[in-house]
């Protein structure tokens, strides 16, 4: 079968940073996703990796090893505003993601 | 703002019920995606379409049924609506099949 794993809830402190894993086994592999998503909100995309290494884009940088079917969103400088699920989706073929439940991160001061 | 928009933002209906709802995707998009997440769960995807052709399907009841017009934007047809049915609804669209989804703001729906 095809599957996400990702933690189910972190905390960090305002200021730091954190690192957010997903791990994955899907029938190929075209793509890792990364979304955040606030309560009752919709999920906004944050990055994209196809190939291995890091790609960094602000404060936010995420983490591919395709052999080892691993990935990681790396925040820094954590604001309260990050509070939010994160979710890893993978694209195993190029019509269908599959999705992580999601990491909800919690914030505090 | 992703630019797809869905309406209604809420909806309150009662069991038994039939409710239509409605995205029209980002433009340019062809491709438009269904998902359902109920509280504090994951997203669930129900199905997709591309260019008006049903291209992929998820975990969606018979009860349930989509489609796509000419003009890109796609109706979700929920038919006897169950308590269990009370969810956020999604709809993510993309340039082409494999692309980016970019989702709308969701409609909650209710069923009382």
């Amino acid at each position: 079968g095809q599957n996400i794993d990702q933690p189910t809830e972190m905390t960090a402190t305002e200021g730091a940073i954190v690192q957010i894993n997903c791990t994955y086994q899907t029938s190929g592999f075209n793509g890792l996703f990364w979304y955040q998503q606030h309560a009752g909100e919709a999920p906004t995309f944050l990055s994209y990796n196809v190939l291995d290494g890091l790609e960094e884009k602000g404060r936010f940088s995420s983490f591919l090893s395709r052999s080892k079917g691993y990935s990681y969103l790396l925040l820094k400088e954590l604001q309260m505003k990050d509070s939010a699920s994160y979710l890893c989706a993978v694209r195993p073929s190029n019509y269908q993601l599959i999705w992580g439940a999601g990491t909800k991160l919690i914030i505090k001061p | 703002d992703s630019g797809v928009t869905q309406t209604p933002k809420h909806l309150i209906t009662a069991t038994g019920q039939r409710v239509t709802l409605r995205c029209s995707p980002r433009s340019g998009d062809l491709s438009v995606y269904w998902y359902q997440q109920s509280l504090d769960q994951g997203l669930q995807f129900l199905i997709q379409y591309y260019n008006g052709e049903e291209r992929a399907k998820g975990n969606i009841l018979e009860r349930f049924s989509a489609q796509q017009f000419p003009d890109l934007h796609s109706e979700l047809n929920l038919s006897s609506l169950e308590l269990g049915d009370s969810a956020l609804y999604f709809c993510a669209s993309s340039p082409q099949i494999a692309d980016t989804q970019y989702f709308g703001p969701g409609t909650r729906l209710t069923v009382l």
